[in-house]
């Protein structure tokens, strides 16, 4: 199984901050990762699609790149409802796998 | 608008089954695989299979394959996840999804493996 793995777990920010969270893969995925958004006690948001893709509806602060097997998802600069777990999916081969997410909060 | 919505969770005893269901709505279900993934109260996000959009094939994470069976009915716009011999570890919110990587999902439903 492809392993992603992400960093930090906790990312304590101030509002207005600009902010990045990692996921390295264990294996080649190319650019079939995505970002999701959980608000407690709310379903996932896809954020981002293909690595880099701003999803339908999601603000411009947010941005996905890639370097090599290191996948990044950052905010620009931080606003509160921003506030949440975050974490990547791989798509590129079964059985597709999840980052161990972060938990973005207020410092 | 798109809309998952899922149903048939609840209290369950170790070695029982439990069959989940996902209504779906906002879209032509039948152009779309379909998924489930689910969340441990850790928060631990597992991908748990997924079907084609005619419901010819399916595919599923290793370690749930011998126990959980997912199919579709798309005359009713409906997903299902079967599950059997269920475990204590099977505790979690259960997400339906659309597609390979969830454009969208379900608000979830809560599964809770004890005696």
């Amino acid at each position: 199984d492809i392993q992603m793995t992400q960093a930090p777990s906790s990312l304590p920010a101030s509002l207005g901050d600009r902010v990045t969270i990692t996921c390295r893969a264990s294996q080649d995925i190319g650019n079939y990762l995505r970002w999701f958004q959980q608000k407690p006690g709310k379903s996932p948001r896809l954020m981002i699609y293909g690595a880099t893709n701003l999803a339908a509806g999601v603000p411009s602060r947010f941005s996905g790149s890639r370097s090599g097997s290191d996948y990044s998802l950052t905010i620009s600069s931080l606003e509160s409802e921003d506030m949440a777990d975050y974490y990547c999916l791989q798509s590129k081969e079964s059985p597709f796998t999840f980052g161990s997410g972060t938990k973005l909060e207020i410092k | 608008e798109v809309q998952l919505v899922e149903s048939g969770g609840g209290l369950v005893q170790p070695g029982a089954s439990l069959k989940l269901s996902c209504v779906a709505s906002g879209f032509t279900f039948s152009d779309y695989w379909m998924s489930w993934v689910r969340q441990t109260p850790g928060k631990t996000m597992e991908w748990i299979g997924d079907i084609k959009y005619d419901g010819s094939y399916t595919n599923y994470a290793p370690s749930l394959k011998n126990r959980f069976t997912i199919s579709r009915d798309n005359a009713k716009s409906t997903l299902y996840l079967q599950m059997s011999n269920v475990r204590s570890e099977d505790t979690a919110t259960y997400y339906c999804t659309r597609g390979w990587g969830g454009d969208y999902w379900g608000q979830g439903v809560m599964v809770t493996v004890s005696s």
